[in-house]
């Protein structure tokens, strides 16, 4: 079975600055997904960024940016300029082709931007 | 925009009730899926749905089922409601067959507290 480890529960970062949340994850699978998401102290889970296995490029989303090592099994999440507003929690979530759709999360690493 | 909503943002209950959590999406998605929400273990499923009628066992199905009568809607039911059952519940819905998207859309979520 697959397993995603997020092995930052919290993490805090200036404003203006940028933070790297670290997400792993084990598979036997080689064609996959891996997802972060974000959920604000309003609860409503949001998707931040998207990256197929299958891509080498790393995915960008704005100030968004993840670090895909599919040799290390690694999945890291950039955010630059940290904003007031990227405040949360962030998940990690591994999502195999073969799996009907079913997305494995990680445990959720809270961000606090300090002003 | 796709719009998951839950009956209850907040529900309370005592051991041993019937407990139905609700849950409807607008965007005639085939998948749908229930997780529990607990600090330090991120998002688990309890449930999926690929159709109407049908279902499938998540990871901790224990203590829950579920119906889904109709496409847009997929319940939770608790039997017979435990207090080791206190936690947030989150539905998501998200397209079948669609890889390019594969993202899964989150309704607000229930925090359901069992006395």
């Amino acid at each position: 079975a697959q397993t995603v480890t997020q092995s930052q529960p919290e993490m805090s970062v200036q404003e203006a600055e940028t933070v790297t949340l670290s997400c792993t994850y084990d598979t036997s699978e080689s064609d996959y997904y891996l997802f972060w998401y974000k959920q604000p102290p309003s609860r409503q889970m949001i998707l931040v960024i998207r990256q197929e296995a299958y891509k080498q490029q790393n995915a960008t989303e704005n100030r968004f940016s993840v670090n895909f090592q599919k040799a290390a099994k690694s999945f890291s999440l950039k955010i630059s300029d940290s904003q007031l507003g990227d405040a949360a929690m962030y998940f990690c979530a591994y999502g195999g082709v073969q799996g009907a759709q079913k997305l494995v999360f990680g445990q959720g690493t809270r961000l606090t931007i300090n002003p | 925009d796709v719009k998951v909503t839950q009956s209850s943002r907040y529900l309370v209950k005592r051991t041993g009730e019937k407990v139905f959590l609700e849950c409807v999406q607008d965007m005639d998605h085939e998948n749908m899926f229930w997780y529990r929400q607990d600090p330090g273990l991120g998002l688990r499923l309890i449930y999926f749905s690929y159709d109407v009628k049908m279902k499938e066992k998540g990871d901790i199905p224990e203590g829950y089922s579920v119906s889904r009568e109709k496409k847009e809607r997929f319940s939770l039911i608790l039997e017979s409601a435990s207090t080791n059952q206190t936690s947030m519940y989150l539905c998501a819905s998200s397209h079948s067959f669609d890889r390019i998207s594969y993202e899964q859309y989150f309704g607000p979520g229930t925090r359901l507290t069992v006395t």
